[in-house]
């Protein structure tokens, strides 16, 4: 068990819904980052927030946003959802003064129908 | 930005062999380098990291080696067992306080272990 929490475990919903995932980052972590894995793909990264705010975008589609709220948990919304965005979501965080190591969240699986 | 490659993508060595793994990487910035072991739909796990300060880093059966001036990373299993088969990443990313910079996965080698 990494520390990082993410709710739900599993999302099925269909094509145009709406969707958020959750993280809750390890006590003490400023740092968290959003990770999507899809079918036999590598993890790419979406987008990052430290201590509330955005600090770098990766492929991240205009359709997806997200925020970091002050009890430093963060929300990945997910709009207009199209068959292709069912993948693996994942969450990590890290904490900055002592580890550059990033602690990976147990994912949502997001399918879309 | 950075780009991170990662060979082979598959893997398949006989139980106690050892598996090498390669990745290179484009930044010269990137100064940390992880290795993470995912199972199937399970959260990747850190195995074992580098910076850009040690040439190689040792754990047990595990090993990592670090050419900066080639820009490549390499890891090591020795005697392999079967419960190593996993899909293996590595990663890249750049010290740049506050926060750390996102990891730059490569696509990542699938190592199966045959009894």
């Amino acid at each position: 068990d990494s520390g990082v929490t993410q709710t739900p475990k599993h999302l099925i919903t269909a094509t145009g819904q709406r969707v958020t995932l959750r993280c809750s980052p390890r006590s003490g972590d400023l740092s968290v980052y959003w990770y999507q894995q899809s079918l036999d793909q590598g993890l790419q990264f979406l987008i990052q927030y430290y201590n509330g705010e955005e600090r770098a975008k990766g492929n991240i589609l205009e359709r997806f946003s997200a925020q970091q709220f002050p009890d430093l948990h963060s929300e990945l919304n997910l709009s207009s959802l199209e068959l292709g965005d069912s993948a693996l979501y994942f969450c990590a965080s890290s904490v900055v003064s002592k580890s550059d190591e990033q602690f990976f969240g147990p994912g949502t699986r997001l399918t879309v129908l | 930005g950075e780009n991170v490659e990662q060979h082979p993508s598959t893997l398949s060595v006989q139980e106690g062999d050892s598996a090498v793994i390669k990745c290179t990487y484009s930044d010269s910035a990137s100064n940390y380098f992880p290795w993470y072991k995912q199972e199937l739909g399970k959260r990747p796990q850190l195995i074992i990291d580098i910076r850009s300060n040690v040439g190689e880093k040792k754990d047990q059966r595990i090993a990592v080696t670090l050419n900066k001036t080639a820009k490549h990373f390499s890891l090591h299993i020795t005697e392999t067992q079967p419960e190593d088969s996993a899909v293996y990443f590595c990663a890249a990313s750049a010290d740049r306080r506050p926060g750390n910079t996102p990891l730059v996965f490569g696509k990542g080698t699938r190592l199966s272990v045959i009894a």
